[in-house]
């Protein structure tokens, strides 16, 4: 199925560096999350954006929505090892019932 | 509180088990979906529930049979599965299939022996 364009697909940084991942689509989207997964576990929505344009933070986190609604990006600033996992976007349309994922970026922090 | 829970956490069963798994969420969330997710990509859509009926199903094989029997429970009932359907399976809520925040629960690790 349809899949949104992340990067990149996967980052090694230091502890302490931010970190900057973002998804593309040639589709318009209404919503964009940001989830992170840890190994075994679900998705744990990080950040919700509803508006083009919107900028929001959560802790290290800050994420914004594309002006044209295709695209978003997420940032993490001074990492920590227990940012280490796997960042999906994902974007909801009109149609609004599904969700379309994108690759996901896996991240690893060097202590 | 935005939990959702399933049960149970790991499954192992043989291609002639029947099983079921369960998700329960007590958010008022009127849409309900289940996910499979192999390792290192992203959830991959199953079904959707609606105000407790099917609204979609992914063209999922019919060893796979969902059920919602109340607004807060969803099962997956799970019978003559192939090795290949080996996987994380997710559920997850939201308030209504409009749009707004998914939330998914921790996942069932199923394996098909």
């Amino acid at each position: 199925g349809q899949q949104l364009n992340q990067s990149p697909q996967s980052m090694f940084i230091q502890e302490g560096e931010d970190v900057s991942m973002n998804c593309t689509s040639s589709s318009i989207f209404n919503t964009w999350l940001w989830y992170k997964q840890d190994p075994g576990e679900g998705p744990v929505l990080l950040i919700a954006l509803y508006k083009a344009g919107e900028l929001t933070s959560n802790g290290r986190l800050t994420a914004q929505f594309g002006i044209t609604r295709k695209d978003s990006f997420l940032n993490i600033s001074a990492s920590i090892p227990s940012d280490v996992g796997i960042y999906f976007c994902a974007g909801n349309n009109n149609a609004g019932n599904m969700l379309t994922f994108g690759g996901g970026t896996r991240l690893m922090v060097k202590p | 509180d935005t939990e959702v829970t399933q049960t149970p956490k790991h499954l192992v069963m043989g291609m002639t088990n029947k099983k079921s798994l369960k998700c329960e969420q007590h958010m008022g969330h009127r849409a309900m979906y289940w996910y499979k997710q192999k390792a290192k990509k992203p959830p991959e859509l199953m079904f959707v529930y609606s105000y407790e009926k099917l609204s979609i199903n992914e063209s999922v094989p019919s060893r796979f049979s969902p059920e919602c029997p109340n607004s807060s429970l969803l099962n997956l009932h799970l019978h003559a599965l192939q090795p290949e359907d080996s996987a994380l399976y997710l559920c997850a809520s939201r308030l209504d299939v409009g749009g707004g925040e998914q939330y998914f629960g921790p996942g069932t690790r199923l394996t098909v022996t």
